[in-house]
C-alpha cells in the first residue's frame, strides 16, 4: 500500500540555522507533496506544497524539493527562528486523499 | 485560522457509547475530510464527503460512519467506543473533491474514552 517515511524524527537546531526534513514515498502515482505544521493543540497548517510537474519550489524561507525519480522529496527551513518550533509532516497526495509521514519534531533553541 | 470550525474541543465518555464530532468546512469549500490522529498510527484519513456524497473512504471503521448536509457541514458518528479509540479528530475542507487540492485542517476534537 501506499506508504511515506520521513526522517529526522526529531531535530534540534540553533537559532539560524538551516533545518532539512526528507521523506520517501511508495506510490509512484502519486503528483502532489504538501508539508503541514502543526504546533502544539492546534490542527495542521499547510505551509508549502509542490505538484509533480515541479523541481522546486520556494517562499521565503521555505523551499521543497522534489525528485519523482527516486521518490524523494525534502523541506528547507533556512534562517530557523524559536517559532518554527513545532512537528513537520510530509505528505504524498493522490485519489483523494492524503498519506501522512510519520511526522518531524524540530526544536528551534535561541 | 484556517476558517475550519471543529465542536467540541474536548469529549470525555465511556466505552460502549456513542458521540457526534461536527465540522462546518471554509465558505466557500465543498469538500470536508475526516482524519484520525493518535500516538501509534499517526494521521489517517477516514472518509471523504463532496457536496453530501461520499467520494473516498479511508481505513474507517465500521462502528464510525459520518456524513454532510445540505449546508455542507459534516458530522462523524462514532459508536460502540472502545477504549483505542481515544484519538484526536481532524475535519479539513477544500474547494472541491478532485485530486490534488490543498486542504485547510481545523484545531480537532480531543476524544478521551475512559
Amino acid at each position: 500500500g501506499e506508504n511515506v517515511e520521513q526522517h529526522p524524527s526529531t531535530l534540534s537546531v540553533q537559532e539560524g540555522d538551516s533545518a532539512v526534513i526528507k521523506c520517501t514515498y511508495s506510490d509512484s502515482a502519486s503528483n502532489y507533496f504538501p508539508w503541514y505544521k502543526q504546533e502544539l493543540g492546534k490542527g495542521p497548517q499547510l505551509i508549502i506544497d509542490i505538484r509533480s510537474n515541479v523541481g522546486e519550489k520556494k517562499d521565503q524561507r521555505i523551499a521543497v524539493t522534489l525528485n519523482k525519480t527516486a521518490k524523494h522529496f525534502s523541506l528547507h527551513i533556512t534562517e530557523t527562528q524559536p517559532e518554527d518550533s513545532a512537528v513537520y509532516f510530509c505528505v504524498c497526495g493522490g485519489y483523494n486523499k492524503l498519506i501522512f509521514g510519520a511526522g518531524t519534531r524540530l526544536a528551534v533553541h535561541p | 485560522d484556517s476558517g475550519v470550525t471543529q465542536t467540541p474541543k474536548h469529549l470525555i465518555t465511556a466505552t460502549g457509547q456513542r458521540v457526534t464530532l461536527r465540522c462546518s468546512p471554509r465558505s466557500g469549500d465543498l469538500s470536508v475530510y475526516w482524519y484520525q490522529q493518535s500516538l501509534d498510527q499517526g494521521l489517517q484519513f477516514l472518509i471523504q464527503y463532496y457536496n453530501g456524497e461520499e467520494r473516498a473512504k479511508g481505513n474507517i471503521l465500521e462502528r464510525f460512519s459520518a456524513q454532510q448536509f445540505p449546508d455542507l457541514h459534516s458530522e462523524l458518528n462514532l459508536s460502540s467506543l472502545e477504549l483505542g479509540d481515544s484519538a484526536l479528530y481532524f475535519c479539513a475542507s477544500s474547494v472541491d473533491g478532485g485530486n490534488n487540492q490543498p486542504q485547510h485542517f481545523g484545531d480537532g476534537t480531543r476524544l478521551s474514552i475512559l
